[in-house]
């Protein structure tokens, strides 16, 4: 399982674009990249995959250079609402036969007024 | 579309009770796990399930045991709780169609909190 290292908090005021960045030095060749996001007292919910270049959907963008080494998630216009956990996650494990899915810490976003 | 129900979403336990967890998802997903969250330590993975009658250890699986003897249905016990097994724990599910190194959309639950005395 490629580790994934990622900023355990950030703070950005409404309505600014807001880039959490993702490094996993070991990426392997087969490996996608997913975002995660979670709401206090909620489970985490299914944000965006990518395998690279760009991909984009109705709520952020995730951008992955020619290397694959790191990832950028991207959350346009930021509110209030957004304040969340977001986790990075890189493949899934070989040693679980690509069944085993985990977590890290995450990065906290705490958006300001 | 009920997605993946957890079952009970609040319990107090005292030192050495049993009690188990029930998580079901109406969304034939072969795949379902389970989690715990603690403050600071985001999401580690206890046990999962890759079809009916399978289980394996996940990052922390020792005081828990599982069993999924239906596709929809995957069971977390804890045989005699502790103090340090107070936690929120999430369940949750996904496909198994999948290539390798993707895993997918999970769908998890809204969460069971445990607090042992």
């Amino acid at each position: 399982l490629a580790k994934t290292t990622q900023p355990i908090s950030m703070d950005s005021y409404e309505g600014q674009e807001v880039n959490i960045t993702c490094s996993h030095n070991n990426i392997a060749t087969n490996d996608y990249i997913t975002w995660y996001q979670q709401f206090p007292s909620q489970g985490p919910r299914f944000i965006i995959q990518g395998y690279k270049t760009k991909v984009t959907n109705e709520v952020a963008s995730l951008f992955i250079p020619a290397d694959r080494k790191s990832s950028t998630l991207s959350l346009p216009r930021v509110s209030l609402s957004d304040t969340a956990v977001y986790y990075c996650l890189v493949g899934a494990s070989r040693s679980g036969g690509y069944q085993k899915v985990t977590f890290g810490i995450g990065t906290k976003l705490q958006v300001i007024p | 579309n009920a997605g993946v129900t957890q079952t009970p979403k609040f319990r107090v336990l005292k030192t050495g009770q049993s009690m188990t967890l029930l998580c079901a998802q109406d969304m034939n997903h072969e795949y379902m796990y389970w989690y715990r969250q603690d403050p600071g330590m985001g999401l580690r993975l206890i046990h999962y399930s890759v079809g009916e009658g399978t289980t394996a250890k996940g990052e922390v699986p020792d005081g828990y045991n599982v069993s999924r003897l239906k596709k929809q249905n995957f069971l977390l016990g804890l045989e005699s709780a502790a103090p340090s097994q107070t936690s929120v724990y999430f369940c949750a599910s996904r496909t198994g169609l999948a290539p390798e190194g993707y895993t997918g959309e999970l769908f998890f639950g809204e969460g069971s909190r445990l607090t042992v005395l």
